[in-house]
């Protein structure tokens, strides 16, 4: 099984709104990440967790919360967002982050849509 | 700074043919290089890695080579099919090991 599950799917959200969106995998893998896509686009990491820590935030503004609760579920809660936060959501997991092999393959999940209004 | 570029960014062929995606990257101290592809919409979906001391890498009708040195690969699909029609997309990882995207190349298989 080599599946991510991400909720919502689709998310509609005010600029005053406080929301979540969740991953989950349950591969046994340690590595997590987040990313966000704009449309037409290719990915852009925003943070990344290494056995449940917090090994990479790349200058992510503050609004954006990621929480890693437990080694299969990782959440983003968001809060105060900008309509130019609205894009796709990405979260995806590896076997390990740093192994410099074939453990570093990243699974993705479908994806959350998400529109600020 | 690492960056990636895919040519052609798009490309248009019929079912049944062979062809080549590009994907040039400019630091070559790479650790890996992941190809991915894309649906509209969708989440990524790994199609294959090649770690940095590999040539190549095949999984079914595709074939995956780096040169590390000369800061390239291709993706090579055999015989292909209007369900191949998709986004793909090169990515590298490096030194910090976080991945750098290319643009990527849509491909469209005409039946």
């Amino acid at each position: 099984d080599t599946e991510v599950t991400q909720t919502p799917k689709h998310l509609v959200m005010g600029m005053t709104n406080k929301k979540s969106l969740k991953c989950e995998q349950h591969m046994g893998h340690r590595a997590m990440y987040w990313y966000k896509q704009k449309a037409k686009k290719p990915p852009e990491l925003m943070f990344v967790y290494s056995y449940e820590k917090l090994s990479i935030n790349e200058s992510v503004p503050s609004r954006f919360s990621p929480e890693c609760p437990n080694s299969s579920l990782l959440n983003l809660h968001l809060h105060a967002l900008q309509p130019e936060d609205s894009a796709l959501y990405l979260c995806a997991s590896s076997r390990e982050w740093v192994a410099g092999g074939q453990e570093e393959t990243q699974y993705f999940g479908p994806g959350t849509r998400l529109l600020v209004l | 700074k690492q960056e990636v570029t895919q040519i052609p960014a798009a490309l248009s062929v019929p079912e049944g043919e062979n062809l080549v995606l590009n994907c040039s990257f400019t630091d070559s101290a790479i650790y890996n290089l992941q190809w991915f592809r894309q649906d509209p919409g969708k989440g990524l979906t790994s199609l294959l890695l090649i770690q940095s001391s590999q040539r190549e890498q095949t999984s079914g009708r595709l074939n995956a080579s780096l040169d590390k040195s000369s800061g390239r690969s291709t993706l090579y699909i055999a015989a292909s099919q209007p369900g191949d029609s998709a986004t793909y997309l090169c990515a590298v990882s490096g030194s910090n090991y976080k991945l750098t995207f290319g643009k990527g190349t849509l491909l469209t298989v005409n039946p």
